[in-house]
């Protein structure tokens, strides 16, 4: 069975890093590209950008380059997504999904994270 | 940047069908996926290329595209059906992965 379990929940400070997880299982972890999707509270879905395992090429939304990085650990079918400096409007439920072809077919449950002082 | 225009909601009585629209310039000439995501819960991908349905996505979930429209329907709407969808393509000219706006089903 195709599984993606991100982290836990997050409650951090403004100016704080972070770093969350979505891990892999029950499909080669390197055959499909890991896309991250946004959603803050009460709107919609926003693609924040997609990562190749194999070699950790990415691929960002451009209001999301330079403000997250994202990477993986091909040995653990883990992928990351951090913050250096967390603000108040990082605070959404973030999603990774696995593409296939050009849809996400399996999606990880989802780490809320919220950034208040 | 290419943009999917939804209707925030439609509503629809049990048994009925709810057609849920996704518009954009030629827009057929993409393909379309559907997701469905419940109160508190991560989406879940209904519809891919147009009209195909993953394993365990119920017949009463099919969709068209063409022209400026592609088309989410759901027929004999049940309760459980109640839910945002959204529909999303990939933008070749851009190399960027786009969602609609999202449309809430309410299930009267």
């Amino acid at each position: 069975e195709v599984q993606l379990v991100q982290s836990g929940t997050e409650v951090k400070k403004p100016g704080e890093s972070l770093k969350i997880s979505c891990k892999g299982s029950g499909y080669s972890f390197t055959t499909y590209w890991i896309g991250w999707v946004r959603q803050m509270p009460g709107k919609g879905l926003e693609w924040m950008g997609i990562l190749y395992p194999v070699d950790s090429y990415t691929r960002y939304r451009p209001s999301f380059q330079g403000q997250v990085t994202f990477s993986a650990d091909k040995s653990m079918s883990t992928a990351y997504l951090q913050w250096s400096s967390l603000k108040a409007s990082d605070t959404a439920m973030y999603y990774c999904a696995r593409r296939n072809n050009s849809s996400f077919d399996y999606w990880g449950q989802g780490t809320l994270v919220t950034v208040s002082s | 940047s290419y943009v999917l225009t939804q209707p925030p909601s439609v509503s629809v009585a049990p048994g009925k069908t709810a057609r849920i629209t996704c518009g954009a310039n030629n827009i057929g000439s993409k393909s379309v996926h559907w997701y469905q995501q419940k109160p508190d819960q991560a989406p879940v991908l209904v519809i891919y290329y147009d009209t195909d349905r993953p394993s365990g996505i119920p017949e009463r979930f099919s969709g068209s595209n063409s022209g400026n429209t592609a088309t989410l329907t759901i027929t004999r709407v049940e309760a459980g059906d109640e839910a945002d969808y959204y529909c999303q393509v990939w933008d070749g000219s851009s190399d960027l992965y786009v969602f609609g706006t999202g449309t809430k089903v309410t299930v009267l």
